[in-house]
């Protein structure tokens, strides 16, 4: 079975600083990941996902992850965050078997934006 | 875009009592839909795979007959949450693929809260 770890809970960064959130996964075999946002009291939005192929993968609203197999990460990346940026972003892993099998999502870190 | 629907948004029920939350996939077909629950401010937590025309798939810890799920037809998938209790108080979240699409795309329905009291 797969599992996901995101060590970061809360992360409070003020507008324009550069934001990094880890994710890492637990699977041996093929994986798909995800990027997930949820705005408050909004439904979950795909920032980004990996399936295969070049392992830097942009997403919307300048967001970008990067897949690194030998540590198992896909850590989430933006430049320069805003305001609008705060969320509860969610890293999900699903095995790689070509069909729709379940996500495996982590905990969750809650960033928080200060102007 | 493809849109899954869930319908109600919102529902307040008494302790004791059931309640359905329906999972509709508006404009393509989904042979498999899947159930999640999310507790404030925790993570989405995989309940049950739905699969149309058969069982639906438990996972671990998740009372099959608490958590009645229907998957009749190939755009709609039923939770029904039966005697339900306080505790089943939580942020219920349904995803579905399109036939055929091997699941590379994945769109979630805006969920569904359930109050019980």
């Amino acid at each position: 079975a797969q599992s996901v770890s995101q060590h970061n809970h809360h992360v409070i960064l003020s507008e324009a600083a550069s934001l990094e959130l880890g994710c890492n996964y637990s699977y041996g075999g093929t994986v798909n990941l995800f990027w997930y946002v949820q705005y408050p009291g909004q439904h979950l939005q795909l920032l980004l996902k990996y399936f295969s192929g070049d392992p830097l993968v942009k997403g919307i609203k300048g967001f970008e992850a990067e897949f690194i197999k030998s540590k198992f990460s896909f850590n989430l990346r933006k430049p320069s965050v805003q305001w609008s940026d705060t969320a509860e972003y969610f890293c999900a892993v699903r095995a790689n078997t070509g069909t729709a099998s379940k996500l495996t999502f982590g905990t969750g870190t809650r960033l928080q934006v200060t102007l | 875009g493809a849109v899954v629907s869930q319908h109600p948004s919102r529902v307040i029920c008494k302790s004791g009592t059931s309640v359905k939350i329906e999972c509709r996939s508006l404009d393509f077909q989904a042979t498999t839909m899947f159930w999640y629950r999310q507790f404030p401010k925790q993570s989405l937590m995989l309940m049950a795979t739905s699969n149309e025309g058969s069982k639906a798939t438990y996972e671990q810890g998740v009372e099959k007959d608490k958590f009645l799920i229907n998957h009749a037809s190939l755009t709609l998938s039923t939770l029904t949450v039966t005697s339900a209790h306080p505790e089943d108080s939580s942020f219920y979240i349904c995803s579905a693929s399109p036939a055929g699409d091997s699941g590379n795309t994945i769109y979630f329905g805006e969920g569904s809260w359930l109050t019980v009291v």
